[in-house]
């Protein structure tokens, strides 16, 4: 079946430091990719996605680029700030339509100052 | 728009009790979901519905049951409360992208639950 693996964590970084948050999935067919963004104490947020091989989704400076050849999905920032300290989910929508997500286990990301 | 909204936010029950956890969306999107959030497990699918009088079982539903008898609401009822169900409970509403053969999903705030 359909199933994503993410790095362990926590990750802590430094202040301007790269980040790089991997994620491989494995799948039938052609799933849609996904990162959520989770704050302390709040939901999940779509941070980004990409729908098909090749795309690069992006957003606040976070980018992941959708790499088939090897079931791919990875997180990264140039430089992280104190405010992206969260836990990221990787995630995957199955090619079959009927919108159900499967989530990675989550990676925390303490950044500081 | 309120997006989706939960509640409560908190809760706490005894082995045993029964609760429904509410969850309700305005934006009309006809595919709503529940998860649960489990440390180190990410979010598991406990049931889906692809619109009114229409649900599904997801990846994890013993224990729960769920009815949608408008589009706006998807309530989770917990039958007979156990401790393993302690987690924090997530609903999404979703909306269907052709041109991307992809659902869109929003998540509410959450109800984080604790069995006793």
């Amino acid at each position: 079946g359909n199933s994503v693996t993410q790095m362990e964590g926590p990750v802590t970084l430094s202040e301007e430091a790269f980040l790089t948050i991997n994620c491989t999935y494995t799948a039938t067919g052609y799933p849609s990719l996904f990162w959520y963004v989770q704050y302390p104490g709040e939901g999940l947020q779509l941070l980004l996605k990409a729908t098909k091989a090749d795309d690069k989704g992006s957003n606040k400076g976070f980018e992941a680029t959708y790499r088939k050849e090897t079931t791919s999905f990875h997180l990264e920032k140039g430089s992280v700030q104190v405010s992206d300290s969260a836990v990221y989910f990787c995630a995957l929508q199955g090619s079959s339509n009927t919108g159900k997500l499967i989530f990675g286990q989550g990676t925390t990301l303490q950044v500081k100052p | 728009n309120a997006g989706v909204t939960q509640t409560p936010k908190f809760q706490v029950l005894k082995t045993g009790q029964s609760m429904t956890l509410q969850c309700a969306q305005d934006m009309n999107h006809e595919y709503m979901s529940w998860y649960r959030q489990d440390p180190g497990m990410g979010l598991r699918l406990i049931h889906y519905s692809v619109g009114a009088g229409i649900t599904d079982q997801g990846e994890v539903p013993n224990g729960y049951n769920v009815s949608r008898s408008t589009t706006e609401d998807f309530p989770l009822r917990l039958l007979s409360a156990a401790p393993s169900q302690t987690s924090v409970y997530f609903c999404a509403s979703s909306y269907y992208v052709p041109s991307v053969i992809t659902y869109e999903q929003y998540f509410g705030p959450g109800t984080r639950l604790t069995v006793t």
